[in-house]
């Protein structure tokens, strides 16, 4: 089976960097993706890693090493209107479920002014 | 606004009734998905219809019946809920379900429903 680590929660300023962290435990692996949801509203698709590197959108980057069984998601010049839940995902790789997405816990991030 | 549309937003009804949540995409989708989420919780699958045969029904009760008319519409039918059962129910599409690549999935806004 999957089981994905991450913070439940995180606090950071306005204008600054944070990073949330997922750590994953995967009988094979199909990539690392990270879903923001604010409060109330639809999970929206933020980026996936297939492969060990930085992949950069705009102020958002996402990271991942295969080797540490980990990547995290990096929030730059922070916006009140990041305050959300962050949640990073991987793909069931066992029967016919390889399309089912495991999704961590989440992690909510609250921007204070 | 999504383009996974969900109807309707708000739903309470009591444990007899019977209701029915709809949802529509029009991306050209073949897979779409049933989610329920608790508050402060990650999404939870329930079903997964792709090519719009049933292909994952993850042990969920027969209260709640899902069903897929045509490609881009999807219905879950509901009859004789708990309170248990009150939660925000997602809908989502994917281009495909399966491993291969990097196939996003599409969330709609959901439908809150509360039981009495």
């Amino acid at each position: 089976g999957q089981s994905l680590e991450q913070p439940s929660e995180v606090t950071a300023v306005e204008g600054a960097i944070v990073q949330i962290n997922c750590t994953y435990q995967t009988s094979g692996f199909y990539g690392l993706s990270w879903y923001q949801q604010h409060d109330g509203g639809a999970p929206t698709f933020l980026s996936y890693n297939a492969l060990d590197g930085l992949e950069e959108t705009g102020r958002f980057s996402s990271f991942l090493s295969r080797s540490d069984s980990y990547g995290y998601l990096l929030l730059q010049e922070l916006q009140m209107k990041d305050s959300a839940s962050y949640f990073c995902a991987v793909r069931e790789t066992t029967g016919n479920q390889g399309g089912k997405l495991i999704f961590g816990q989440g992690t909510e991030l609250s921007v204070k002014p | 606004d999504t383009e996974v549309t969900q109807t309707p937003k708000h739903l309470v009804m009591g444990m007899t009734n019977k209701k029915s949540l709809k949802c529509e995409q029009h991306m050209g989708h073949r897979a779409m998905y049933w989610y329920k989420q608790k508050a402060k919780k990650p999404p939870e699958l329930m079903f997964v219809y792709s090519y719009e045969k049933l292909s994952i029904n993850e042990s969920v009760p027969s209260r709640f019946s899902p069903e897929c008319p045509n490609s881009s519409l999807l219905n879950l039918h509901l009859h004789a809920l708990q309170p248990e059962d009150s939660a925000l129910y997602l809908c989502a599409s994917s281009q495909d379900w399966g491993t291969d690549s990097n196939q996003p999935q599409h969330f709609g806004d959901g439908t809150r429903l509360s039981i009495l």
